[in-house]
């Protein structure tokens, strides 16, 4: 009965590629975001998504397009993978509002070669 | 967003308590103070928040200065289990949440 689940752990692929990353949440939380965290370690948000309606988009090339089928479901396509690509993605979800603590998944290592 | 500030890196002994502060000065009023930690690779974990008063939940410990401009977190009895990167987070009403490079607590035997 995990929180935020995500999958796959591991991707490799190369260049060129077009991949999806799948994020599943069975806390009943009604927002949900996408963090990059680079190989320097550093954590950044990407998008989140409230109600299946896009409320935050970071500055991430358009590459990256996040899709919510429902409340519970946000996913990560990325077309034409680059080598910069590389990072661990993690999926998380909360209840909206700034007072309510975020859940995070266990990340999916993607590399690009 | 109001930015955190938090020394690299920290050593605590086994069964002792760790304090970790952060500098917050910059934050306004309806602002929440947040910790997380991240062990090795995995998710980042909640631990607690606040907003003005203390908290405490079974994890740790929350101290907030009456002027909010800094905090310190409270592991009661740091474990080995507990060596981790513990970010300090102030959290904006745009929702994001911002992390900065984090403390590194190693818990010693």
């Amino acid at each position: 009965d995990t929180a935020v689940s995500q999958t796959p752990k591991y991707l490799v692929t190369q260049m060129g590629n077009d991949k999806s990353i799948k994020c599943e949440q069975n806390l009943g939380h009604d927002t949900m975001y996408w963090y990059k965290q680079d190989s320097k370690k550093f954590l950044k948000i990407m998008f989140s998504y409230n109600n299946k309606e896009l409320i935050i988009n970071e500055t991430v090339p358009n590459r990256f397009s996040p899709k919510s089928p429902d409340k519970a479901h946000l996913n990560l396509h990325i077309n034409s993978l680059e080598l910069g690509d590389s990072a661990v993605y993690f999926c998380a979800s909360s209840q909206g509002g700034i007072e309510f603590e975020q859940y995070f998944g266990p990340g999916t290592r993607l590399t690009v070669t | 967003d109001a930015k955190t500030t938090q020394p690299p890196s920290m050593d605590c002994a086994e069964g002792r308590a760790a304090n970790l502060p952060c500098n917050h000065s910059t934050i306004s009023g309806n602002e929440y103070v947040y910790w997380y930690r991240q062990i090795h690779s995995q998710g980042p974990q909640y631990i607690i928040h606040g907003l003005k008063n203390n908290e405490t939940n079974e994890m740790a410990s929350l101290i907030i200065t009456e002027d909010r401009k800094s905090s310190t977190l409270i592991l009661p009895h740091a474990t080995l289990r507990d060596t981790a990167v513990y970010y300090c987070i102030v959290r904006s009403l745009t929702g994001k949440l911002i992390f900065g490079q984090g403390t590194t607590l190693q818990v010693k035997p």
